[in-house]
């Protein structure tokens, strides 16, 4: 089964500044899909960002951008000029291609809260 | 508007009164699923449907049922609630498994007393 570790509960970043999530898996699966969702107060969940296994261009979208390191098993999320819109818990999250054994199944990690300060 | 939809919100019960949180999307998705989220846990997946009549068990099915009879709605059933059942809840679906993006539902807090 695959499992999704964020290693960090909580992190903080200064307002404009530049900060990074940690999000390691565990699969034997070759293909696949990694997702990070943010979640703000009102318990919304909202799409961040989406990485397919089977590229090695790393996923960007506006000020987020991913560091996907296939072999190591990493996927980690960069927030560039941190807003205090950003704070929120966020949570990295692992899907299985087509064709995988545990197709149709999706495993999140434990989420890390993300504070921005003024 | 394209959504998700969950009801009710808040949901305060006793143990082994049988309820139902309904779960109705709008966006034609094939894909259907229920998660729990419990603080530390992240969120888990309790039930997903790839279609119509076709369901299988997520990482913690125990304790809950689900029905698919129409592509649009995907009901979570807790026949006996106890306790440990207590945490808020989310429907989820996406056109299909693998790459698309799941559209969450605003999720529902429940209390099992």
């Amino acid at each position: 089964a695959q499992t999704v570790t964020q290693s960090q509960p909580e992190m903080s970043v200064q307002e404009a500044e530049t900060v990074t999530l940690s999000c390691t898996y565990d699969t034997s699966e070759s293909d696949y899909y990694l997702f990070w969702y943010k979640q703000p107060p009102s318990r919304q969940m909202i799409l961040v960002i989406r990485q397919e296994a089977y590229k090695q261009q790393n996923a960007t979208e506006n000020r987020f951008s991913v560091n996907f390191q296939k072999a190591a098993k990493s996927f980690s999320l960069k927030i560039s000029d941190s807003q205090l819109g950003d704070a929120a818990m966020y949570f990295c999250a692992y899907r299985s291609a087509i064709g995988g054994t545990s197709y149709g199944k999706l495993t999140f990690g434990q989420g890390t809260i993300l504070t921005v300060h003024p | 508007e394209a959504q998700v939809t969950q009801n009710p919100r808040y949901l305060i019960t006793v143990t082994g009164k049988k309820l139902t949180v309904t779960c109705s999307q709008n966006m034609n998705h094939e894909y259907m699923s229920w998660y729990r989220q419990d603080p530390g846990l992240g969120l888990r997946q309790i039930y997903y449907s790839m279609n119509v009549e076709v369901t299988d068990k997520g990482d913690v099915p125990e304790g809950y049922k689900v029905s698919r009879k129409e592509k649009r709605n995907f009901p979570l059933i807790l026949e006996s609630p106890s306790p440990n059942q207590t945490s808020l809840y989310f429907c989820a679906s996406s056109f299909g498994a693998g790459g698309p993006p799941l559209h969450f539902g605003n999720g529902t807090r429940l209390t099992v007393t």
